[in-house]
């Protein structure tokens, strides 16, 4: 069953760092998103992207953030300088189509900043 | 007040119970996703839901749009089961992102 994978699967950051959370994925799908999830939070939407652009994002998403498809396989969510706040885990998600589709997850990182 | 709200928050069960988690929204949407996440943080898509009723072995999930409600039930429930089941919905004037319910923790004991 196809599958989308992300790395690394944790990862311990000094605040102030810059980090590059990556997905792959599946092949034939359009639109991909992350996602964050605060330790005892529900999950938060930070970010959509299609035909290699942002096509929504969310207050969370500010300027130390920024997504790029560098190779038209890989997506990655990188955070620029990091803060002891964004410490949680990041999923990657997928879809064929926009709406009304299935949404396909990563395993998530599990981002920990020291 | 969160668009997608939950309940119960927690739900402990007997293995071999008919088991139902709520969720109820306030927005306008055009679809609700039942996922499951794992103990240790991984999330599954159980259903995508427009209208009606789907099955999927022993999980059944069903909406009813005029009451912005959804239901998901699970029968014959079993240890391996116990999960956190989150409720997302796509609201109809955010594109296609999900928006979160908070999750019903289900332990199903032997």
């Amino acid at each position: 069953e196809p599958e989308v994978t992300q790395t690394p699967s944790h990862q311990v950051t000094q605040m102030g760092q810059e980090v590059i959370l990556r997905c792959v994925p599946i092949s034939n799908h359009l639109y991909f998103y992350w996602y964050r999830q605060i330790l005892g939070q529900k999950v938060e939407f930070l970010v959509s992207f299609y035909n290699n652009e942002i096509s929504e994002k969310s207050e969370i998403f500010d300027d130390q953030f920024s997504v790029e498809r560098p190779d038209g396989s890989n997506f990655t969510l990188k955070i620029r300088s990091t803060k002891l706040e964004d410490s949680a885990m990041y999923f990657c998600a997928s879809l064929y189509r926009g709406l009304n589709t299935e949404a396909f997850f990563g395993q998530g990182t599990r981002l920990t900043v020291v | 007040k969160n668009e997608v709200e939950q309940s119960p928050q927690n739900l402990t069960a007997q293995e071999g119970e008919f088991i139902t988690i709520n969720c109820s929204y306030s927005v306008g949407i055009s679809a609700l996703h039942w996922l499951q996440q794992h103990p240790g943080g991984g999330i599954v898509s159980l259903f995508m839901l427009s209208s009606g009723k789907k099955k999927h072995g022993r999980l059944i999930a069903t909406i009813n749009i005029q009451e912005k409600h959804s239901s998901l039930h699970i029968t014959a429930s079993h240890p391996r089961d116990s999960a956190v089941y989150i409720c997302a919905v796509v609201r109809e004037t955010s594109g296609s992102r999900l928006t979160f319910g908070e999750g019903t923790q289900l332990t199903v004991n032997p």
